[in-house]
């Protein structure tokens, strides 16, 4: 496709199940950006990946999120033990890397009951 | 710890009058800003970015204005438009690989 698509578009969760979130960047994109973003904020860095290498978790809330981009392009954003505060609109954004703009893709809401 | 602070969570102007959108960041080592609009149950999409040696960038009816001295950027939409209505993010990084986005701005022209 022509954007970054993510999947689901809507998750709901019950507390303490896992979800997986998927993003497919733009072809060719290097770089690829995860964010959480909260109602009424911006969104909040999480991690990044250059290619496979994921070069800055610093963002990540807890050990219960965890990310992956293994061959480089498809990424997983994974959260374990779901919990409510957890409940946000999860963006990936992928750009080609460098001084380059970021392009979102329509993101995924997540909701634990 | 919040890096760039958009101040206003809302405006609203007048269609063919000047919307001015502003935005404030703390880190200096900051070299590369951007303006992101969103509508909703979208994600942000770019509109127009400055690089820390500029002042200035136009594009269109858009322009970012850059005071580096007062950690200060600002959007300029002349004339505004009733589409232009979404919310607006303000972005700030280095290296674009850690970028850090204010709380959105939600601008609402009206006819």
């Amino acid at each position: 496709g022509a954007g970054v698509s993510q999947s689901p578009r809507y998750k709901v969760a019950k507390r303490g199940q896992d979800v997986a979130l998927r993003c497919d960047p733009i072809s060719g994109h290097v770089s690829l950006f995860w964010y959480q973003q909260a109602l009424g904020q911006g969104p909040e860095f999480l991690t990044y990946f250059q290619n496979e290498a994921q070069l800055d978790k610093s963002g990540l809330p807890s050990d219960r999120f965890f990310a992956e981009r293994p061959e480089g392009s498809v990424s997983t954003l994974k959260i374990q033990r779901t919990q409510q505060e957890d409940s946000a609109v999860y963006l990936c954004a992928s750009s080609l890397g460098g001084i380059n703009e970021q392009f979102f893709g329509p993101g995924t809401r997540l909701t634990v009951l | 710890d919040q890096q760039v602070k958009q101040n206003s969570p809302s405006l609203s102007v007048q269609e063919g009058r000047i919307s001015i959108l502003n935005c404030d960041y703390t880190n200096s080592m900051f070299d590369y800003f951007l303006w992101y609009k969103k509508y909703p149950a979208e994600g942000p999409t770019f509109l127009i970015s400055i690089s820390s040696i500029k002042d200035k960038n136009e594009d269109g009816r858009f322009t970012v204005f850059l005071n580096k001295s007062a950690k200060h950027l600002s959007l300029h939409i002349v004339p505004s438009q009733p589409g232009d209505s979404a919310v607006y993010f303000c972005a700030a990084g280095y290296n674009n690989n850690d970028m850090r986005f204010g709380a959105g701005t939600r601008l609402t022209v009206k006819p």
